[in-house]
């Protein structure tokens, strides 16, 4: 079945420190990949997403590349912002299974100022 | 901005009561999906539904959970009889399409504690 592992967490950074967040995944057939946010107490957030290979999803500064060849969705950011402290989920959408998303585990990030 | 909604934000009850957790999709919506995460875990997929039946259901969605589209507009996920494990944040999600590249817009979540 289809899976997505992320990086182990948690992360710490210091405010304005670069950022990568690492996701890879197995599906077959060809997934969508998508990164959401999660604010403490707070529901889930699309934060970017990309339908096929090679494709870049860009939102609030965060990038993620859809690499096929490896498999792999990672989340960069340049410079990181104390308000970017939350949970990021790496999932994707398979195009076999009724559209559910599957997610990994979630990286805790805290930016320090 | 059209937004999910899901009522209650957080929800308490005794183990073995049953309980109903309510969302309201985006109205132009056809598919919709209930996802729980328990505290500090990853979210996990529970049941699709699309016209008015279940697409898939994952090893979770036993049969103490049904759900139901009891109008147009509510999408709702009962659990019979609560176990203290079913302690979770619920997550309702719709989307317009089904295909892969077809985004779940999330609401908030309903926190679930069994007591």
């Amino acid at each position: 079945g289809n899976s997505v592992t992320q990086m182990e967490g948690p992360v710490t950074l210091s405010e304005e420190a670069f950022l990568t967040i690492n996701c890879t995944y197995t599906a077959t057939g060809y997934p969508s990949l998508f990164w959401y946010v999660q604010y403490p107490g707070e529901g889930l957030q699309l934060l970017l997403k990309a339908t096929k290979a090679d494709d870049k999803g860009s939102n609030k500064g965060f990038e993620a590349t859809y690499r096929k060849e490896t498999t792999s969705f990672h989340l960069e950011k340049g410079s990181v912002q104390v308000s970017d402290s939350a949970v990021y989920f790496c999932a994707l959408s398979g195009d076999t299974n009724a559209g559910k998303s599957t997610f990994g585990d979630g990286t805790t990030l805290t930016v320090k100022p | 901005e059209p937004e999910v909604t899901q009522t209650p934000s957080h929800q308490v009850t005794q183990m073995g009561q049953e309980v109903i957790l309510r969302c309201v999709p985006i109205s132009n919506h056809l598919y919709f999906y209930w996802y729980r995460q328990i505290l500090g875990q990853k979210v996990e997929f529970l049941v699709s539904f699309y016209n008015n039946e279940i697409s898939e259901k994952s090893e979770i969605f036993d049969d103490q959970f049904s759900v139901e589209r009891p109008d147009g507009s509510n999408f709702t996920l009962k659990i019979r009889s609560t176990k203290l494990e079913d302690s979770a944040m619920y997550f309702c999600a719709s989307s317009e399409v089904r295909t892969s590249g077809g985004e779940q817009f999330f609401g908030p979540g309903t926190r679930l504690t069994v007591l």
